[in-house]
């Protein structure tokens, strides 16, 4: 089992369209919650942290549920500027420092 | 501007040779890593260094070596014992190791045939 896993997608959606990302983790022992977002043959950028009563930061809202291990991603009036694939990430103490792990990605096409 | 370099952007090797690539940072972070992304799968840590003179080995570190001898290099060296090279490398570095938000460079993608 991995240990941060996603919907691949693509997600297809217009403009405008609300779209949600789930993510869920294996280790329990995971501290730290982030979404980056990553375009096609470029490097991830931080989107967001995502912290335990859930945080809005504009269009974007991510929540985290500790009992489910479950995070996910919600994207209000998407835009075109939003295709890219998302990224969940989670950290973990590990032998001294913060690990992180990557999920494979959730691909996100927004189309006019 | 602070930022993470990597070059070259792409790279094509024959197979059995070794090829180095470049990372340099000039945001005055600590703690740097080396990353490989492959299509359909997460980023996975190749090797991390917290301090110059120091690395340790992440999770795939076998096939290749890396060196911190300034604070603002972290190059890698894929060797031809690497496998399956060809994939999407990337560098990032933190302020300290305990740091959570990474910085990540345009990353070099390396091509062996």
């Amino acid at each position: 089992r991995k240990e941060v896993e996603q919907d691949p997608g693509p997600f297809n959606v217009p403009e405008g369209a609300t779209v949600a990302f789930n993510c869920t983790y294996s280790n329990s022992a995971s501290q730290s919650f982030f979404w980056y977002r990553q375009d096609c043959r470029k490097e991830p950028k931080l989107l967001m942290s995502v912290y335990s009563s859930g945080n809005e930061d504009g269009r974007f809202t991510a929540q985290l549920n500790r009992a489910s291990q479950y995070i996910s991603l919600l994207i209000r009036d998407s835009k075109l500027s939003d295709s890219a694939t998302y990224l969940c990430v989670v950290s973990y103490l590990n032998t001294g420092f913060q690990k992180l792990v990557f999920g494979t990605g959730t691909r996100l096409l927004v189309s006019p | 501007d602070g930022g993470i370099t990597q070059s070259p952007k792409y790279l094509f090797r024959k197979e059995g040779q070794n090829v180095t690539l470049s990372c340099e940072q000039n945001l005055n972070h600590d703690a740097m890593y080396w990353y490989r992304q492959d299509p359909g799968q997460g980023l996975r840590l190749i090797y991390y260094s917290q301090i110059v003179n120091d690395f340790q080995k992440g999770d795939i570190a076998e096939g290749y070596s890396v060196s911190r001898e300034k604070k603002e290099s972290f190059p890698l060296t894929v060797t031809s014992a690497q496998k399956n090279p060809t994939a999407f490398y990337l560098c990032a570095s933190t302020r300290t190791l305990g740091s959570y938000e990474q910085y990540f460079g345009p990353g070099t993608r390396l091509t062996v045939t």
